[in-house]
């Protein structure tokens, strides 16, 4: 069966520091892949989409970037941290046409 | 521009009450896809269902039962017998059906009080 991995599960960093999260999926092969964001008592929002390896869409204008090196794996990165990208970040994977599942999110507070 | 929306930001009842969550989209595909997920206090998202666009027929499973009626743009779910364990925020979320990327509603936060 098909499992997604999120790490961390929090992280509090400085402002102005990297950021580096990480999610990889096992038991399938070329799967599509997401990251979301989601503020503090709000929506989620779609950040980045994947469809294979070295594609990246991003969705919203922002201070991060995604990469994805290897066909399971989808790493959310920013070179400086600001104030408002504290919030839930959450992989998700799906394939084929099904629904999408998600990991266990990453709590990200900026102080 | 797809959009979904929750109009109700929270919702209380009594355990053992029928409890009904809406959702109202916009789109402009004629093909595309409607969820709801499920967020626990632990933050995981889980998946509940999903329906296609040409597919109305509202849907049962256990004490979950879902109304999809395209003529209103409308993809309710509604709770029977509501338990405390179905506390939770409760998302809808729309997709068109190529590389699927969800759009959300901002949610309903349901508690059943024992």
């Amino acid at each position: 069966s098909q499992t997604i991995h999120q790490w961390p599960a929090t992280l509090v960093q400085p402002v102005g520091s990297p950021l580096s999260l990480e999610c990889t999926v096992e038991g399938t092969s070329n799967p599509n892949l997401y990251w979301y964001r989601q503020a503090a008592g709000r929506g989620l929002q779609l950040l980045f989409y994947s469809v294979g390896i070295g594609q990246i869409s991003s969705e919203v204008p922002q201070n991060l970037s995604a990469s994805r090196p290897q066909d399971r794996q989808f790493i959310l990165s920013s070179k400086k941290l600001l104030l408002s990208d504290s919030g839930f970040y959450l992989c998700a994977w799906a394939q084929n046409y099904q629904p999408q599942h998600f990991g266990d999110g990453t709590r990200l507070s900026i102080l | 521009a797809q959009k979904v929306t929750q109009a109700q930001t929270e919702i209380s009842v009594v355990e053992k009450e029928d409890v009904t969550l809406d959702c109202v989209y916009e789109t402009r595909d004629t093909t595309y896809y409607l969820f709801w997920y499920k967020q626990p206090p632990s933050g995981e998202l889980v998946f509940l269902i999903r329906r296609n666009s040409f597919d109305e027929q509202n849907e049962i499973s256990g004490r979950y039962s879902w109304n999809f009626q395209k003529s209103t743009s409308s993809f309710n779910f509604t709770i029977t017998a509501s338990q405390v364990v179905d506390s939770a925020v409760y998302f809808c979320a729309l997709s068109d059906t190529g590389a699927q990327k969800l759009v959300f509603g901002q949610g309903t936060r349901l508690t059943i009080n024992p």
